[in-house]
C-alpha cells in the first residue's frame, strides 16, 4: 500500500470555524509533512514530524496547529483562519533518513476554502 | 536562504516536440527529486538522483545531476499530451527538509 489519504478532499469554512484536515499512511513511514500549495505556485513547507515529534515548523501561523497522535495519522487543525489562507493542503510521507532526503508520497490534498 | 531556481516556467509544443526543463540551487544538494503534477492533482514522485553527474533514464524521460550537484534537467522526447502538467524539481541541503522549486508548467497541443 503506497497511499496517503487525506479528509475531507474539500472544505468550506467561516473565519470563526474550526476545523480539523486528517491524513493517514500505512507505509510504515515515520516522516510526516504538511504542505500548503496556492494556485500555480510550488508547495511550501509547514510542518514536519519525525517519529511522532515536531522537528520542523516554518514560521506557521498558530490559527494552524498540527498534531500526531501515531505513527499513522496526521491532523491539521484549523481555527480562525483568514481568506488568504484558502489553498491546497498537502500532507506525504517518507522515510526517516539521516544523511539526505526520502522520496516523499503525496496525498491527494485538501482543498480548503475560507470565506 | 536556499533557493531552487526552476526555468522555464511555461513551455508549450506540439506533440512529438522534445522539452526539457531545468534546475539549479544556490547551494549544493544532497539529492535532487523530480516530481509531475498533472492538473488538479498532486505531485507524484517521479524520481531521485543522488550521485555527481548521474543521468537516469525513465522511457522517453531522461534525468541529469550536474556534477557540482547544484542543477538538474529533466528532458521528455516525443512528447505526448499525456505528459501534460506541471514538473517539479525539489532538493535539500543535506540534512534538511525539501525545497520545491517553483515548477515548468507543459501544456502538449496535438
Amino acid at each position: 500500500d503506497t497511499e496517503v489519504t487525506q479528509t475531507p478532499k474539500h472544505l468550506v469554512m467561516g473565519m470563526t470555524n474550526k476545523k480539523s484536515l486528517k491524513c493517514e499512511q500505512h507505509m510504515g513511514h515515520r516522516a510526516m509533512y504538511w504542505y500548503k500549495q496556492k494556485a500555480k505556485k510550488p508547495p511550501e513547507l509547514m510542518f514536519v514530524y519525525s517519529y511522532e515529534k515536531l522537528s520542523i515548523n516554518e514560521s506557521v501561523p498558530s490559527r494552524f496547529s498540527p498534531e500526531c497522535p501515531n505513527s499513522s495519522l496526521l491532523n491539521l487543525h484549523l481555527h480562525a483562519l483568514q481568506p488568504e489562507d484558502s489553498a491546497l493542503y498537502l500532507c506525504a510521507s517518507s522515510q526517516v533518513s539521516s544523511g539526505g532526503q526520502e522520496t516523499q508520497y503525496f496525498g491527494p490534498g485538501t482543498r480548503l476554502l475560507v470565506l | 536562504g536556499q533557493q531552487v531556481m526552476q526555468i522555464p516556467q511555461y513551455q508549450h509544443v506540439q506533440e512529438g516536440e522534445d522539452f526539457t526543463t531545468y534546475c539549479n540551487s544556490s547551494t549544493t544538494l544532497s539529492n535532487i527529486q523530480w516530481y509531475k503534477q498533472r492538473p488538479g492533482g498532486h505531485p507524484v514522485f517521479l524520481i531521485q538522483l543522488v550521485k555527481s553527474g548521474e543521468v537516469k533514464k525513465q522511457k522517453r524521460l531522461t534525468f541529469q545531476f550536474g556534477e557540482a550537484k547544484k542543477n538538474s534537467s529533466l528532458h521528455i522526447t516525443a512528447t505526448q499530451t499525456t505528459d501534460v502538467g506541471t514538473y517539479f524539481c525539489a532538493g535539500p541541503p543535506t540534512g534538511t527538509a525539501l525545497i520545491f522549486g517553483k515548477g515548468t508548467t507543459l501544456s502538449v497541443s496535438s
